[in-house]
This record gives structure tokens, sequence and C-alpha cells, in this order.
């Protein structure tokens, strides 16, 4: 499978705190995205970061990529309870064959 | 307003059966994607087209199938040869060039 993983599986803090979650991947990347999913719900997009870009800021969302490691990192600051979400890491490659490999996600739960 | 419309959002089916999930778009966006998505699950790749009157089969293709006639339309048939069929199916498009995926709100099927 080419999914790629992240971590950690379930997150759980204090309003106010910062959330970081992981994602690796396994192939070659022309760009990694974030996406948010509130429960039973569709996906929504965070934020996209190319392959030639290392850092990446949106409002609260800081993403890091390290195409070395194939590895991306997702931090969300000053969190509140409307944060509590799964959230999920989309590579897409540059086989010229356009699709989204997801990853597992990450459950965050924002305690108020 | 523009947008992804899924329908129904819960479908209920003996097995057996065929079944039918709606995926409209008025984004007027040439790429489409059909993800299954298992509790606590990341997203996994059925089938996706680029280009009206062409698709391609991802990576659990087995026991579905597709047609895409329109560029607004783009169904997903779930068969008898689907051997575990309960999950949650979503349906996403894609503008032109190495961009986001905006996604429906999804259709919750259960085999009863």
């Amino acid at each position: 499978s080419q999914q790629g993983e992240e971590d950690p599986q379930a997150l759980s803090i204090q309003e106010g705190e910062n959330a970081t979650m992981n994602c690796s991947y396994k192939t070659s990347i022309n760009n990694l995205q974030w996406y948010r999913q509130n429960s039973g719900r569709g996906l929504v997009h965070l934020i996209l970061i190319r392959s030639n870009e290392r850092e990446k800021h949106s409002g609260r969302l800081r993403v890091t990529l390290d195409t070395s490691k194939k590895s991306s990192s997702l931090l969300i600051t000053a969190s509140r309870a409307a944060d509590t979400a799964s959230y999920f890491c989309a590579t897409v490659t540059t086989s010229g064959t356009y699709k989204y490999i997801f990853g597992t996600g990450t459950r965050l739960k924002v305690l108020a | 307003d523009g947008g992804i419309t899924q329908s129904p959002k819960y479908l209920f089916r003996k097995e057996g059966q065929n079944v039918t999930l709606s995926c409209e778009q008025n984004l007027n966006h040439d790429a489409m994607y059909w993800y299954r998505q298992d509790p606590g699950q990341g997203l996994r790749l059925i089938y996706y087209s680029q280009i009206v009157n062409d698709f391609q089969k991802g990576d659990i293709a087995e026991g579905y199938s597709v047609s895409r006639e329109k560029k607004e339309s783009f169904p997903l048939t779930v068969t008898s040869a689907q051997k575990n069929p309960t999950a949650f199916y979503l349906c996403a498009s894609r503008n032109g060039g190495y961009t986001e995926a905006f996604f429906g709100q999804g259709t919750r099927l259960t085999v009863v």
C-alpha cells in the first residue's frame, strides 16, 4: 500500500495548548496537503505545501516538510474546542497520474 | 452555491444487491475521485477520472464500477461482488493543476 502514516493516532490536549501531528509518506511528491474531517462529514482542505517549500503558515496553522525524510508536520497553535476533528495528510506524486494518497489520520480532541 | 453533492446521505442495502451512489459537482472541475473510509481509518482510492469518458482504477476497485458520461457527474456502483461494502464513501473533485481536492459530505452505506 502506498498509504502514508500519521502519528499520533490520537491526541488529547487542553484548550490554548498547541497540537502537533506528523505524517510520513513513501514516494516522491509534487506537494503535500493537510485536510480536516469533522465526525461523519467530508474533508476540508487546510493547507498545501509544495516539494520545494520547507515551511508554510496559514492563520494558526504551521506546516513543515522534509523531503529527505519523507515527512511533514502540522502544528495548530492556541487550539480551541472547535479544532476537535480528525486531520489527514495527503500526498500528490510526481508520476503524472494525479491522485491523492491519504495518511491514516490523527484524531484530535481539544478539551475546554 | 458551488460544491459537490453526494446522495443519499445514508443508504441501506441487502446482501446481493447492487447500489449506486450519486456524486454531482457544479464546480466545472475536470477530475473526480471516489474514496472509501472505514471506521477510524484513512481514505482509500476506489476510482478516479481525469476527464469525461475516462476513468482509472484506484487501489481497491474490485467490486465497484463507475461511469463518467458527463463532466458534472461521477456515479459509483457497489456491486454484489464487493465482499465488505459497509463503509463511508466520499466523492471529491479537483480543478486543473496541482491543487487541492473538494469533498462532498459523504454517503454512509450499510449492508443489512
